[in-house]
């Protein structure tokens, strides 16, 4: 099994649309929870983080948590084609570090 | 100019050649990792480093050397490139206090013959 896993997609949503992003994770003292975002050819950006205390949001994205099941979820509202990107979910362990990265979602807004 | 700077962007060159990537940042961060991309498999890492006397393997570190010659500066070398090292290379620093959110360089791409 993984440490990470996510759908690799293509995940494709209609503009408008509530895009819904996954991650499970295998390593249950993980305590930090990481989203990027890539377009094709460039570096990872950050989008948010979140604690393994809480959700958060942040404008149009929402990151939650669930531990008993072990997934995290990237939730982005009012898609934008903008949006058509891959998503990388990452974990670490905070004392350690070490980011575990998942192998993307790619999603796709279509107008 | 980029917090993170990696050099070359592109590279191609031959089975058997030594190849150096290079990463110098302007962070301040002591932590500064290496990792490698391929389609559908993520971010995989090869080396990081917590700070200048400290050096760690990775995931998949076999094939690939690195050398921190300062607070600034983590390089990767490929001793013999061979054709399934072909990918597209990421440095990243990190803080070390605080959340640990990575910064990225531009990444260099790698071509091997």
């Amino acid at each position: 099994q993984k440490e990470v896993e996510q759908n690799s997609g293509p995940l494709s949503v209609p503009e408008g649309a509530i895009a819904s992003l996954n991650c499970t994770y295998s390593d249950r003292g993980s305590q930090s929870f990481f989203w990027y975002r890539q377009y094709s050819g460039k570096s990872p950006e950050l989008i948010m983080f979140i604690y393994s205390n809480g959700d958060k949001e942040d404008g149009r994205f929402t990151a939650q948590l669930n531990k008993a099941s072990q997934y995290v979820s990237l939730l982005i509202r009012d898609s934008q084609p903008s949006d058509s990107a891959t998503y990388l979910c990452a974990v670490t362990r905070t004392s350690y570090g070490k980011l575990t990265f998942g192998q993307g979602t790619i999603l796709t807004v279509h107008p | 100019d980029a917090d993170v700077t990696q050099t070359p962007r592109n590279r191609i060159t031959k089975t058997g050649k030594r190849i150096m990537l290079e990463c110098s940042q302007t962070k301040g961060h002591d932590r500064m990792y290496w990792y490698r991309q391929d389609p559908g498999l993520g971010l995989r890492l090869i080396y990081y480093s917590f700070d200048v006397k400290d050096i760690n393997k990775g995931e998949i570190s076999d094939g690939y050397s690195v050398s921190r010659q300062a607070q600034a500066k983590f390089s990767l070398s490929l001793e013999s490139a061979i054709p399934n090292q072909t990918a597209l290379y990421f440095c990243a620093t990190q803080r070390t206090a605080g959340a640990n959110v990575l910064t990225f360089g531009a990444g260099s791409r790698l071509t091997v013959l």
